[in-house]
């Protein structure tokens, strides 16, 4: 039990729809981390987000967007959604910078 | 060349058996996570090293910053061990950017 929630666990949607994917963290952890991990490979790096402010971003277009609010939840929202993007999108939650990852269970999201 | 390897790809061992899992890395790191991720997705992380070695009941992990590389022993594996190993590195940057290895899967067969 890592104490980090992810909602929902499937979710199918059309392409060109938007989603919101939805993380809660562990009370006290102000580090969020979204990672998108596509069948057969290892995750991929979204963006992290630090006392509610994006400081850093992986090699993902715009329309993937996040927020972190103060209570330790935060969201993954994907506008336009394209063929590509289904995938297994995890969330990490850490006490600070440089601190262990704790991981939730994941959104597997399915774009027909 | 990706900048975090893992070997080997694919693993099979009889239970009791001895496992060695590999990760060696390009870019300069701060810390390096040994994942555990299960049929179905969920990860837990096994171990946060800088440096020298860490163990957890059956498993131990070991890092060597200078030659940029990161062992995972599994001693007496169980299948219940089976799973996705995966190594990822946390860079040197002023934010906590992963990358993560393809992953190491692991079968224990009894």
């Amino acid at each position: 039990e890592t104490g980090v929630t992810q909602s929902p666990t499937h979710l199918i949607k059309t392409r060109g729809q938007q989603v919101t994917l939805r993380c809660s963290s562990q009370s006290g952890h102000n580090t969020v981390s979204w990672y998108q991990q596509a069948l057969g490979q290892g995750p991929q790096f979204i963006f992290q987000y630090y006392r509610e402010e994006e400081n850093g971003r992986g090699n993902f277009p715009p329309r993937f967007s996040g927020l972190q609010f103060p209570n330790y939840s935060s969201e993954l929202n994907v506008n336009a959604l394209e063929l590509d993007d289904s995938a297994l999108y995890l969330c990490a939650s850490s006490p600070g910078l440089r601190s262990p990852l704790h991981f939730g269970n994941g959104t597997r999201l399915t774009v027909t | 060349k990706n900048e975090v390897e893992q070997s080997p790809q694919n693993l099979t061992a009889q239970e009791g058996e001895f496992i060695t899992i590999n990760c060696s890395y390009s870019v300069g790191i701060s810390a390096l996570h040994w994942l555990q991720q299960h049929p179905g997705g969920g990860i837990v992380s096994l171990f946060m090293l800088s440096s020298g070695k860490k163990k957890h009941g059956r498993l131990i992990a070991t890092i060597n910053i200078q030659e940029k590389h990161s062992s995972l022993h599994i001693t007496a594996s169980h299948p219940r061990d089976s799973a996705v190993y995966i190594c990822a590195v946390i860079m040197s940057a002023s934010y906590d950017k992963v990358i993560f290895g393809p992953g190491t899967s692991l079968s224990v067969i009894p």
